[in-house]
């Protein structure tokens, strides 16, 4: 199977911390994403972490990785109201992307 | 900005009808992929591109088709449409034949009435 699953929604108050949860069942993928998508817009990859890593951190965020687990997670750090958007995890699978049913992250002051 | 394009931004349009809808990869990209977002589905993959060829099918219904040209824009055609082929449709360009990141485009907003 090629299933990606996230909880569905995640509220966080203004300065605090979002961990968004995603697990998946593809142990071949070689890359695995994280995308933004605002009210209305399209796909903003916000960041990517190759197979054999387990953490990569790129400014506010941060994407933990356990392969034995399946389970990759992102980290917000300080989260702002600009943060909300439903937030989608997407693992390469031979080329296509599989991705989650997305995470909506409501960010509140 | 993700250097891909998508025309139209939207487009409205009756059952039973036929429409292409286009898009132009990142500068340098050979890969083209579609997707299509809609409330029940998800974002589920369609097609993939290489270089002008088909290198992989997803959940793609026979009245949809695809063609990458040597100039490496793609066309999306939908026809015979339902009201359920409403939905956003995403387009996704790559550098290489598969397994590096792809960038997505705006999207195309389709309504079936």
């Amino acid at each position: 199977g090629e299933d990606v699953e996230q909880s569905l929604f995640l509220s966080v108050r203004e300065g605090d911390s979002s961990v968004i949860n995603c697990t998946y069942t593809d142990s071949s993928s070689t890359y695995l994403y994280w995308y933004k998508q605002e009210p209305g817009a399209g796909l903003q990859l916000l960041t990517y972490i190759f197979s054999n890593m387990d953490m990569k951190q790129d400014q506010r965020l941060t994407v933990l990785l356990n392969k034995k687990d399946k389970h990759l997670s992102l980290r917000i750090a300080d989260t702002q109201t600009g943060d909300s958007a439903i937030y989608f995890c997407a693992v390469d699978s031979w080329g296509k992307l599989q991705f989650g049913a997305g995470t909506q992250v409501v960010v509140t002051p | 900005d993700s250097g891909v394009t998508q025309t139209p931004k939207h487009l409205i349009t009756a059952t039973g009808q036929r429409v292409t809808l286009r898009c132009s990869p990142r500068s340098g990209d050979l890969s083209v992929y579609w997707y299509q977002q809609s409330l029940d589905q998800g974002l589920q993959f369609l097609i993939h591109y290489y270089n002008g060829e088909e290198r992989a099918k997803g959940n793609i219904l026979e009245r949809f088709s695809a063609q990458q040209f040597p100039d490496l824009h793609s066309e999306l055609n939908l026809s015979s449409l339902e009201l359920g082929d409403s939905a956003l449709y995403f387009c996704a360009s790559s550098t290489t034949s598969g397994g590096d990141t792809q960038y997505f485009g705006p999207g195309t907003r389709l309504t079936v009435l």
